[in-house]
């Protein structure tokens, strides 16, 4: 079946510090990943995606690669600020029915100054 | 642009009360869903709408019924509600790109 495991929150960083969020899945064929996140009171905003393997999704700093090999798509930043406090879901889509989308539990992230 | 309107933000039923949560979007999407997050679990896929006239199950279906009216509202029914059913529901639409309504806080005592 299909599932995706992220590591487990919180995460707790200073302001500049590096970011690692793990996430890996389980699918038939080669899904569609994805990164969503969602601030505090909000819904989820579409962070990032890849479609293909040795894709590279990246947006406002964060970047993710598609690894087929170790069926990953971990999230990273270089230096994370106060503003990148959320939870971070990881998703995948299948290839064969692009509207059932597969969640991870999230992983909260907090930054301090 | 309101993008994905959900209402209401916050409800507290009654065991065995009925309810239905609206949705609307005005970005002329085909596809819309309707998920519920709990702690810990991430987002489910309660039902799903692939366009209009059309519905499928997702992956929690039970307990719940969905209506998709015309291409701009898609709503989710409690016919009897029960306290597993204590979550917070987001509706979401998709083209391409995808946008989520800010969710509805749902208690059952």
């Amino acid at each position: 079946g299909n599932s995706v495991t992220q590591m487990e929150g919180p995460v707790t960083l200073s302001e500049e510090a590096f970011l690692t969020i793990n996430c890996t899945y389980t699918a038939t064929g080669y899904p569609s990943l994805f990164w969503y996140v969602q601030y505090p009171g909000e819904g989820l905003q579409l962070l990032l995606k890849a479609t293909k393997a040795d894709d590279k999704g990246s947006n406002k700093g964060f970047e993710a690669t598609y690894r087929k090999e170790t069926t990953s798509f971990h999230l990273e930043k270089g230096s994370v600020q106060v503003s990148d406090s959320a939870v971070y879901f990881c998703a995948l889509s299948p290839l064969y029915n692009f509207n059932k989308f597969y969640f991870g539990s999230g992983t909260k992230l907090n930054v301090k100054p | 642009n309101a993008g994905v309107t959900q209402t209401p933000k916050f409800q507290v039923l009654k065991t065995g009360q009925s309810m239905t949560l609206q949705c609307a979007q005005d970005m002329n999407h085909n596809s819309m869903y309707w998920y519920r997050q709990d702690p810990g679990m991430g987002l489910r896929l309660i039902y799903y709408s692939a366009s209009e006239g059309t519905t499928d199950k997702g992956e929690v279906p039970n307990g719940y019924n969905v209506s998709r009216l015309n291409k701009r509202e898609f709503s989710l029914r409690l016919e009897s509600a029960a306290p597993s059913q204590t979550s917070v529901y987001f509706c979401a639409s998709r083209e391409g790109t995808e946008s989520f309504g800010s969710g509805t806080r749902l208690t059952v005592v």
